[in-house]
């Protein structure tokens, strides 16, 4: 059974149109979830960690949000820089040494 | 924020043969992790990297497939060793932003075909 589900796998946006992607898990007793955003030919780069439900985190047009069952990432008027694969990882009690990451939503924004 | 350099940024290797892959940090770091990323297939940490001593290794990965080296806080090697075509994939090296080790710094990745 998959632990850590992103949603959608691919989402297509134009140029200012807001949506918002998943990330649901599985797991019990969440230590932490990390959201990264990963550009073609480079390695993740770190976006947000939220730790309790109910925790939201921004940073420009991006915002993390946390319940306790999911995740979600608000993009609003997304620019087309903001096309990437955004990667969420969990991280929990039964391991709390290593995350567990979904496969990515990879979006891509129209200008 | 730490830069982080791997070299080669790419190579096709033939079935049976070896290939070691450098990853460099711009500043001291206690740990460094390298993964795996395959098509369709989330990120998967192969190893753990200390200074000083030996990595540890995720389950399904071995020190005989993949040594590792750590001569220094800045630098660390993932071998991959009598490669085939299952091996070929992205190889990333991560090292913590700070406390946090979840929180990482990844380099550009090493992407490998084995043919």
């Amino acid at each position: 059974e998959d632990q850590v589900t992103q949603s959608p796998e691919a989402l297509r946006l134009q140029e200012g149109e807001s949506s918002s992607l998943n990330c649901s898990y599985t797991v019990s007793g969440l230590r932490g979830l990390f959201w990264y955003r990963q550009d073609p030919g480079k390695g993740p780069e770190f976006l947000f960690t939220l730790y309790s439900a109910g925790e939201e985190k921004e940073k420009e047009r991006l915002k993390a949000t946390l319940t306790k069952k999911e995740s979600f990432l608000h993009i609003t008027a997304p620019k087309p820089e903001d096309s990437a694969t955004y990667l969420c990882a969990v991280l929990w009690a039964g391991n709390n040494r290593k995350l567990i990451w979904g496969l990515g939503t990879s979006l891509a924004v129209n200008p | 924020s730490a830069v982080i350099s791997q070299k080669p940024s790419r190579d096709i290797c033939q079935r049976g043969t070896s290939l070691t892959i450098q990853c460099q940090v711009d500043s001291q770091v206690t740990m460094m992790f390298w993964y795996r990323q395959q098509p369709g297939q989330s990120l998967t940490l192969i190893a753990t990297a200390n200074q000083g001593s030996e990595a540890t290794y995720e389950s399904g990965f071995v020190i005989d497939k993949f040594p590792i080296s750590r001569p220094n806080l800045t630098f660390s090697t993932l071998t991959v060793s009598n490669m085939s075509p299952e091996d070929s994939s992205i190889y990333l090296c991560s090292a913590p932003r700070g406390s946090s080790y979840n929180e990482q710094f990844f380099g550009p990745g090493t992407r490998l075909t084995v043919l």
